[in-house]
């Protein structure tokens, strides 16, 4: 079993849905939960970050964590076309690097 | 965010040259970098994982030898892919921290996607 699992899409949906993806893991040590976006050919860029379990809102972009389920959720409100991109889910390692899911590629249609 | 500068963001070699690619963190000192690997389609893979002043570690399967990492300054880390070989071609990225102490936060550089002909 992969330490961090991430069905990597492709998920469409029309502009305005509400977006949600998620990851599961193995790991019960992880304590930091990141959630990057990267477009193509570009680096990833952190969208979220949450500490431990519980809820973290930031404008459209709201992150949960169930670390009692090992499952985090980045979800999305009025997603816009500029949304469209691959988010990957990431944990931090015990030597501070990241762990990270295969990324779900989302599009969302004007 | 914290800046993390990468260059070059793309380069094409002959096979059996050898790359340098840069990582710079611009606006904050890195005590760590570390450098992935990401092939189509895939996730973003660990190399290595480089602390100012010594040597860099690195994870199972990755050659050292192959992939020399020069972290010299708080500032700059380096990659040199040696004798590179068609199959080396790939996207690579660094990222660096800690921006702030205890936390998850590190932040990537634009990537250099390595062409080997």
């Amino acid at each position: 079993q992969k330490e961090v699992e991430q069905d990597p899409g492709p998920l469409s949906v029309p502009e305005g849905a509400i977006v949600s993806l998620n990851c599961t893991y193995s790991n019960s040590a992880f304590q930091y939960f990141m959630w990057y976006r990267q477009y193509s050919r570009k680096g990833p860029e952190l969208l979220m970050y949450t500490y431990s379990s519980g809820n973290k809102e930031d404008g459209r972009f709201t992150a949960q964590v169930d670390k009692s389920s090992k499952y985090i959720s980045l979800f999305i409100r009025d997603s816009q076309p500029s949304d469209s991109a691959t988010y990957l889910c990431a944990m931090k390692g015990s030597q501070g690097n990241l762990i990270f899911g295969k990324g779900t590629k989302l599009s969302v249609k004007p | 965010g914290a800046v993390v500068s990468q260059h070059p963001s793309r380069v094409i070699c002959k096979s059996g040259t050898s790359v340098k690619i840069e990582c710079r963190s611009l606006d904050f000192q890195a005590t760590t970098m570390f450098w992935y690997r990401q092939f189509p389609k895939q996730s973003l893979m660990l190399m290595a994982t480089s602390n100012e002043g010594s040597k860099a570690t690195y994870e199972q399967g990755v050659e050292k030898d192959k992939f020399l990492i020069n972290h010299a300054s708080l500032t700059l880390s380096t990659l040199t892919v040696t004798s590179a070989h068609p199959e080396d071609s790939s996207f690579y990225i660094c990222s660096a921290g800690p921006v702030a102490p205890n936390t998850g936060e590190l932040f990537f550089g634009e990537g250099s996607r390595l062409t080997v002909l």
